[in-house]
């Protein structure tokens, strides 16, 4: 059973294009994120949300809007895509906020690559 | 804010030998966890270990180890026997309590096991 799913895995799409990347968790967990690891492997928090509920938003340009429809999904929609946005983002979820011994859990990684 | 340093972007090791990868971090809470992942060559993240800030004792986790050492604010994993998988990319994390379960990671090390 995949715990934290994403799609999809590879997306290869031109400048200015909307797409969007889907996450969903089966774990039960309250809190979901995403994050994105540039070129030189630097993994860097964008959102987070806690059951449904936008939590954290680290200057991520407004182009990219989280959407969460219930607490087991969370997905990633970018518009007018620039080369820069180049990067593989990851989907993860965790236990709801307080409890700290507990790791968070990542997808596999969506690999954008904006031509 | 927190920063977590890991001064060795790359590392080698013969297998069967013990590594040490370093972690320091800068906080200035009192309550804290800290993690770390590792990144194979396929992309996924895989949590390997936890220590809590206020745990006494390090954590292990078979051939992994956490070297804490809370006053010099550092989190050193031992890889011990070495083994060719273990080839990937390491990344030390923090969470902090009242941060929105938010992990941030290291720049990571690149660790090469070598026959």
């Amino acid at each position: 059973d995949t715990a934290v799913s994403q799609t999809p895995k590879y997306l290869v799409t031109q400048m200015g294009n909307d797409k969007s990347i889907k996450c969903e968790q089966n774990l039960g967990h309250d809190t979901m994120y995403w994050y994105k690891q540039d070129s030189k492997k630097f993994l860097k928090i964008m959102f987070s949300y806690n059951n449904k509920e936008l939590i954290i938003n680290e200057t991520v340009p407004n182009r990219f809007s989280p959407k969460s429809p219930d607490k087991a999904h969370l997905n990633l929609h970018i518009n007018s895509l620039e080369l820069g946005d180049s990067a593989v983002y990851f989907c993860a979820s965790s236990p709801p906020r307080g409890v700290m011994n507990t790791e968070a859990f990542f997808g596999q990684g969506t690999r954008l690559t904006v031509v | 804010a927190q920063k977590i340093t890991q001064t060795q972007p790359g590392m080698f090791v013969q297998e069967k030998e013990a590594v040490t990868l370093d972690c320091t971090y800068d906080t200035s809470d009192q309550s804290y966890g800290l993690f770390w992942y590792k990144q194979p060559s396929s992309g996924e993240m895989i949590f390997l270990i936890y220590q809590g800030s206020y745990d006494e004792q390090n954590a292990t986790e078979g051939r992994y180890s956490l070297n804490f050492q809370k006053a010099r604010k550092s989190a050193n994993l031992v890889i011990s026997a070495s083994q060719l998988g273990d080839s990937a990319m390491y990344f030390c994390a923090t969470i902090l309590t009242g941060g929105g379960n938010k992990l941030t990671f290291g720049t990571g090390t690149q660790l090469k096991v070598e026959l």
